[in-house]
């Protein structure tokens, strides 16, 4: 199975600060039709998941344009441009070119 | 609105069973890849099953440690998908999330002790 290696773990910013998350793959993440499927997720305090970005870039619909994502093959980045309040929670990278669909071990962000 | 509720979580003792539903609204369900994907206790996410849409013939797969005991099934007639869950072990507790990956439900617990 596809090993993802989030970093940091945690993560401590202060409001306007920008950050960036690393997600590095255990084997590349180019499919055979050209995509990379790489997508980043937030989960808040106490909610469910959510999809921010798809395919490394593509920012899902109504997500700010402060989250931005970047990478290929096995490495990739998340970065935010300006953290606000809302931010905190944890991000998880997520591949699905390789079954089984795999998951990072999360980064922890807090508001300092 | 999209909304995805899951439901028939619950106490469950070891070696039973346990069937979760997922009623969906808001999204073309029927053209959509549904997953289940749960998270343990120690907040890691594990991605269970997928079905996929009619016109990929319901293409089902599953993680290999539970393949033979968990079924994923679909009903595009109700917007539904489900998971039988037999021979439930206590590993098994965990929150789980039916997701078409774009949209996530809220999430159902399971909980299985003696």
């Amino acid at each position: 199975d596809v090993v993802l290696t989030q970093t940091p773990p945690t993560l401590s910013a202060t409001i306007g600060q920008s950050v960036s998350i690393s997600c590095r793959s255990s084997q590349s993440l180019l499919d055979s039709d050209g995509d990379t499927y790489l997508n980043w997720l937030l989960q808040r305090p106490g909610q469910s998941p959510q999809l921010l970005i798809y395919s490394v870039s593509n920012l899902e619909s109504g997500v700010p344009n402060r989250f931005s994502g970047s990478g290929s093959e096995t490495d990739f980045t998340l970065k935010i441009s300006g953290v606000e309040a809302e931010d905190l929670g944890v991000y998880y990278c997520m591949q699905a070119t390789h079954a089984p669909l795999t998951f990072g071990s999360g980064t922890k962000l807090e508001i300092k | 609105e999209v909304q995805l509720v899951e439901t028939g979580g619950g106490l469950v003792q070891p070696g039973n069973s346990l069937k979760l539903s997922c009623a969906t609204s808001g999204f073309t369900f029927s053209t959509a890849w549904m997953n289940w994907i749960r998270q343990t206790p120690g907040k890691r996410l594990e991605w269970l099953a997928q079905i996929e849409d009619k016109s990929n013939n319901y293409f089902i797969s599953y993680l290999e440690s539970v393949k033979g005991r968990f079924t994923i099934s679909r009903d595009d007639s109700k917007s539904s998908v489900y998971l039988q869950m037999n021979n439930l072990k206590e590993e098994d507790t965990a929150i789980y999330y039916c997701t078409s990956l774009a949209y996530w439900g809220q999430g159902t617990l399971v909980t299985v002790s003696s």
